[in-house]
């Protein structure tokens, strides 16, 4: 199975910052790389597909990229709305698996 | 609009098995797998499975081989994902998702999720 590392577990940010998760595959997935926003209580978003591909609707503050095994989810200036628990997922191969998460907290 | 109904929650004991159902609706039912995802509390997202509602075809996580069956009824446009020999730790929120319209392995639209609760 392709295990997903991510970069931090939890961080604290306040409003207007620029934030950035990392996302690491165990072994080479491509661009089969997909970002969820969850929020407490509620079911997983789709933000990003195909490493870099913004999901309809999503705004674009957002921003994905890497390929390979290196990963990033960029958040560009961060509004309260965006305070969630944020997850990569792979879908190069099965069984699809998921990052741990990283919980984005208000500072 | 795509959207995906899942029931709200379920009680079963141990040792028995749940049923839990996803129903389509706003999209071509046969055009898109459907996942399933458990999250159990306070936990990150394992996913289980998928069907293709088009043949019925399916694909399983190892982990849930021989426990997890999902089929789908044509007729109502709702997959249905059974878990048997239900154990404490199998206590989760069960969601279906919809595959990519450009990569069925991937997933756009979820479900609000059931909660299954296993307890003697």
């Amino acid at each position: 199975d392709i295990q997903m590392t991510q970069s931090p577990s939890s961080l604290s940010a306040s409003v207007g910052d620029r934030v950035t998760i990392t996302c690491r595959a165990s072994q080479d997935i491509s661009t089969y790389l997909a970002w969820f926003q969850q929020k407490p209580g509620r079911a997983p978003k789709s933000l990003i597909y195909a490493a870099s591909t913004l999901q309809s609707g999503v705004p674009s503050k957002f921003s994905g990229g890497g390929s390979g095994t290196d990963f990033t989810l960029t958040i560009s200036s961060l509004q309260p709305e965006d305070f969630a628990t944020y997850y990569c997922q792979q879908y190069n191969s099965y069984p699809l698996t998921f990052g741990g998460g990283t919980k984005v907290e208000i500072k | 609009q795509v959207q995906l109904v899942q029931p709200g929650a379920e009680v079963k004991k141990p040792g028995a098995s749940v049923k839990v159902s996803c129903k389509a609706s706003g999209y071509t039912f046969t055009s898109s797998y459907i996942h399933w995802v458990r999250q159990a509390p306070g936990q990150g997202l394992e996913w289980m499975g998928l069907i293709n509602p088009s043949g019925g075809s399916t694909t399983y996580a190892q982990k849930f081989r021989g426990r997890v069956t999902m089929t789908r009824d044509m007729s109502t446009s709702t997959v249905y994902m059974e878990l048997s020999s239900l154990r404490s730790e199998d206590t989760a929120v069960y969601y279906c998702a919809r595959g990519g319209e450009n990569n069925p392995s991937r997933s756009d639209y979820w479900g609000q999720g059931t909660l299954v609760t296993v307890s003697s």
